[in-house]
C-alpha cells in the first residue's frame, strides 16, 4: 500500500537532547498530521497542520508543513523518558490517511 | 468524554474462520475509518464510512467488509482468514469526512490468525 517516506527509522538519544524527524511524499497533501503510538495502543494525535508553510507548536513539539505540500518535519526539544515511542507522520486525503513507516525513538537516561 | 472504543482487545482465530470487530466513535462523530497495522509498519487504510455509506475503500480483497449503524458505530468483518491477516486493526472517528476532519484513533484490536 501507499506509504510516505519517513526518516530516520530509529533514533537512540540521551535524555535532554533535541530530536528531529521528517516525512516526504510524491503526492501533495492538504493536511499533515503527526501521531505517537505506544506499544499495544492506537496512535495519539500530536499536531495537525492545515496550511502550507505553517509552523505549529505543542509544548516541546514543533512541526512544519512544507511549502510544496509534499513534506513535513517534527522537532522535539529537551527529550524526556515519556517521549519514548513510535512517531508517525500522515498525509490526509479526502477519505483516508496515508502513513509513514514510523520513527522509533529510544531515550537513554 | 469517552474516546473511540473498540472490542474485543485481543482475538485469536484459525485460518479460514471469520471475524467481526466492533468500533464506537467519539460522541458526535459521524465518520468511522478502519486501518490495518502490520507489525513494524504504519497503518494502512481499509474503509471509511460516513452517515452509514461507504466513502472510501483501500486496496484490500473482498474478504474485508464493513458497515456503519444508525448510531454511527461500525463493524469490520473479515472472511476466510489468512495468516497474513494477523495485525492490529485500528478504528478512527472524525466529525465528518474531508481534508481537515482530524481522525482520532481507538486502542485497536489485536488479531492473531493461527
Amino acid at each position: 500500500g501507499q506509504q510516505l517516506n519517513q526518516s530516520p527509522q530509529s533514533m537512540f538519544i540521551q535524555e535532554g537532547e533535541d530530536v528531529s524527524m521528517n516525512c516526504t511524499s510524491s503526492s501533495i497533501f492538504n493536511t499533515w498530521l503527526w501521531y505517537k503510538q505506544d506499544p499495544g495502543e492506537g496512535p495519539v494525535l500530536l499536531i495537525a497542520l492545515y496550511k502550507a508553510g505553517e509552523l505549529t507548536s505543542n509544548g516541546r513539539l514543533t512541526a512544519q508543513f512544507g511549502i510544496t505540500r509534499k513534506d513535513s518535519f517534527l522537532n522535539i526539544s529537551a527529550s524526556i523518558p515519556s517521549d519514548v515511542g513510535i512517531y508517525f507522520c500522515a498525509g490526509q486525503g479526502a477519505q483516508k490517511l496515508v502513513f509513514g513507516q514510523g520513527t522509533r525513538l529510544t531515550i537513554n537516561p | 468524554d469517552a474516546g473511540v472504543t473498540q472490542s474485543p482487545t485481543h482475538l485469536i482465530k484459525t485460518r479460514g474462520q471469520q471475524v467481526t470487530l466492533r468500533c464506537s466513535p467519539i460522541s458526535g462523530h459521524k465518520s468511522v475509518s478502519w486501518y490495518q497495522q502490520v507489525l513494524g509498519q504504519g497503518p494502512q487504510f481499509i474503509f471509511q464510512y460516513y452517515e452509514k455509506e461507504e466513502r472510501g475503500r483501500g486496496n484490500f480483497p473482498d474478504r474485508f467488509s464493513a458497515r456503519q449503524f444508525p448510531n454511527y458505530s461500525s463493524e469490520l468483518n473479515v472472511n476466510a482468514l489468512l495468516l497474513g491477516d494477523s495485525a492490529l486493526y485500528l478504528c478512527a472517528s472524525s466529525l465528518q469526512t474531508g481534508h481537515t476532519d482530524t481522525q482520532y484513533f481507538g486502542p485497536g484490536t489485536r488479531l492473531t490468525v493461527l
